[in-house]
């Protein structure tokens, strides 16, 4: 079955360091990938998202993904954050018919 | 473009009383529709998806429904409330034919009494 993992559940980074979120994924063909972003009592913004084609992807706000078939892995890196980025990140696989999310990983940024 | 709305933002209930949750989808034709709730500090649990007016696949068991009476809109209702049923919820549309990507709403927080 697909599944979504997402091991830090919760990161605290200095404001101006670099970021970087890790999310593993089981799927048995090629997935669709996504990251998210939440604000508090907010909807999900989409981040950026993996088809096929370079597995380095740029998406909004500065975030970039890079997609690792042989680890299974699609982690979201930031190079310098930002108070605004604090937030809640969803990393999601897309499968036949429905986007399975992961459990999220909370951010916190410290002047 | 394409925008999507939901109402109300916040609602108080007691428990046993009914719920009607509205999700409208503006600036597209022939959506997938979604409901997802997050409880508190938890991630997203698909409710109900839609492909087409009429058509509600249901995802979990329980004392909610969802209906599509129209092309762009998505509702989400209960006959009694529970107490469980507290949380955020948020409704999304993708494209048929991309129907991988989904856009969210800003969602609505219920709070169960």
């Amino acid at each position: 079955a697909q599944s979504v993992t997402q091991p830090d559940i919760h990161i605290t980074v200095s404001e101006g360091a670099s970021l970087e979120l890790r999310c593993n994924y089981s799927y048995g063909a090629t997935p669709y990938l996504f990251w998210y972003v939440q604000s508090p009592g907010q909807g999900l913004q989409l981040l950026l998202k993996y088809f096929s084609g370079d597995t380095l992807v740029q998406g909004i706000k500065g975030f970039e993904a890079e997609f690792k078939r042989s680890q299974s892995s699609f982690n979201l890196r930031k190079p310098s954050v930002h108070w605004s980025d604090a937030a809640e990140y969803f990393c999601a696989v897309g499968s036949y018919d429905k986007v399975i999310f992961g459990p999220g990983t909370s951010l916190s940024v410290i002047p | 473009s394409q925008t999507i709305h939901q109402w109300p933002a916040t609602l108080v209930q007691p428990v046993g009383s009914p719920l009607s949750l509205e999700c409208t989808v503006e600036g597209t034709s022939n959506p997938n529709l979604y409901w997802y709730r997050q409880a508190a500090g938890r991630g997203l649990q698909l409710l109900f998806y839609s492909v087409g007016i009429g058509q509600i696949s249901s995802e979990v068991p329980q004392n909610l429904s969802a209906s599509r009476p129209q092309d762009r809109q998505f509702i989400l209702s209960s006959k009694k409330l529970l107490l469980s049923d507290s949380g955020f919820y948020l409704c999304a549309w993708s494209v048929r034919e991309g129907r991988y990507t989904q856009y969210f709403g800003p969602g609505t927080r219920l709070t169960v009494l």
